[in-house]
């Protein structure tokens, strides 16, 4: 069975500029979660997302949305770019919203 | 505030030996428990969990121990190989919410 899959893997935006990642989950996982990561740091929550409605926030700006499609995959969303979003965004998905499995990531690089 | 915190920031191994890796957690309301590998590059991946009812749980060649009388969470791991060279996380788990909280991380280096 394929695993969580995020697409793209890397990309460079300017300050500035909006991006739209893209979340794959394991196949029968209805809940999906994303993360934001720096360097040397655990995981952050953004959003759950579970059967398309939003089970949680975290505390980031209103620059951050996301969605849930009627197939369980899920967009994330950032506006108004900042050198500061430059992380790597991943993405997490399961049956029942605690046991996580995660996806590879997305490097985004903000300049 | 709450918070999930490691005590090591970097563990060093000989292949062979036996690892732990320790986390302490300071939300007494947290139930569930879950250590995640992450290699370099690459998402966190899922090692093993534990919930606040039990006191051990064993994998293959790991193995969670979770003492709530002082808020503490260890992985151990048996043979560590170099494979086994990565950072490690734990993550907290409030009851009632599926919203984890993760530690800093522990490197931990394996030496051949």
């Amino acid at each position: 069975d394929a695993g969580v899959t995020q697409s793209p893997t890397h990309l460079i935006k300017t300050r500035g500029q909006q991006v739209t990642l893209r979340c794959s989950p394991i196949s029968g996982h209805k809940s999906v979660s994303w993360y934001q990561q720096v360097l040397g740091q655990g995981p952050q929550f953004i959003f759950q997302y579970y059967e398309k409605e939003e089970r949680g926030r975290g505390n980031f700006p209103d620059r951050f949305s996301a969605r849930q499609f009627p197939n369980y995959s899920s967009e994330l969303n950032v506006n108004a770019l900042l050198l500061g979003d430059s992380a790597l965004y991943l993405c997490a998905s399961s049956l029942t919203g605690q046991e996580q499995y995660f996806g590879p990531g997305t490097r985004l690089t903000v300049t | 505030g709450e918070s999930v915190g490691l005590h090591l920031p970097t563990l060093s191994v000989q292949e062979g030996d036996n690892s732990i890796i320790n986390c302490a957690y300071s939300n007494s309301a947290s139930d569930y428990f879950i250590w995640y590998k992450q290699e370099s590059g690459k998402g966190p991946q899922f090692i093993i969990d534990i919930r606040s009812n039990m006191d051990k749980r064993q994998g293959q060649r790991v193995t969670v121990l979770l003492n709530k009388t002082v808020k503490h969470l260890s992985l151990q791991i048996a043979a560590t190989q170099p494979g086994d060279s990565a950072v490690y996380f734990c993550a907290e788990t409030p009851g009632g919410s599926y919203i984890p909280t993760f530690g800093r991380g522990t490197s931990l280096i394996v030496h051949p």
